[in-house]
């Protein structure tokens, strides 16, 4: 089964420029996440699709990231304009769960992620 | 207060020897725990589950106190491909299967 697969690898842009990270989780995987992870840090969501519509975006910068998912699937998550702190590992995950914690679909908590793509904003 | 905190570490252990790691989470509703794997420049993945009751898979072993907020993992008999960093995951109640990662604790097994 093909993995989560995330594009580019690495970007180095200066600030102010812009930058889109591109995403195609796992087939049949309803949810859809984007975290960002600083050095030192652990992963900080930034968004949850549950199929094409935002279900949590409460911690994403919205003056100056977006993110959509066309059709339930890929997913982009776009900054403009970069930051110096931007710099980070962009990491998209999916997971099959399709509904609340605690409800019938509840699943095992597994999320899959991608290999990241990796900002340098100088 | 940080939702998930843990130890940063790093813990640097010989091969063969126990270590365990601590987590303490600030949500008492919280529902569901994990512990996940990030090895260096890689992505996370899922090591095991915490279940009420504790939990074993080999050498590791989970264990939960919803008394204490606090989460464990105990490792032993170390191995060199044990050397990674430990992430402590968290998933409060309600909302739609959102997990809320600990800064994660570095453990470096030398030989």
């Amino acid at each position: 089964e093909a993995g989560v697969a995330q594009s580019p690898r690495y970007k180095i842009i200066e600030k102010r420029q812009s930058v889109a990270f591109w995403c195609n989780p796992i087939s049949g995987h309803a949810t859809l996440y984007w975290y960002q992870q600083i050095l030192g840090q652990g992963p900080k969501l930034l968004i949850q699709f549950q199929n094409n519509g935002v279900v949590d975006d409460s911690q994403l910068p919205k003056d100056r990231f977006s993110a959509e998912r066309l059709k339930g699937v890929d997913s982009t998550l776009k900054i403009q304009p970069a930051k110096l702190e931007d710099s980070a590992v962009y990491l998209c995950a999916s997971s099959s769960l399709l509904g609340l914690a605690g409800g019938p679909y509840e699943g095992t908590g597994e999320l899959f992620f991608g290999e990241g793509s990796r900002l340098t904003v100088l | 207060r940080k939702e998930v905190e843990q130890d940063p570490g790093p813990f640097n252990v010989p091969e063969g020897a126990t270590v365990a790691f601590n987590c303490t989470y600030s949500n008492s509703a919280s529902q569901s725990f994990f512990w996940y794997r990030q090895d260096c420049r890689k992505e996370p993945k899922l090591l095991m589950s915490v279940y009420s009751s504790g939990n074993e898979d080999g050498r590791f072993t989970a264990q939960l106190n919803r008394a204490s907020q606090y989460i464990s993992l105990l490792i032993r008999d170390s191995k060199l491909s044990d050397s990674a960093t430990y992430l402590c995951v968290v998933k409060p109640s309600g909302g739609y299967n959102k997990l809320i990662f600990g800064a994660g604790t570095r453990l470096a097994v030398h030989p």
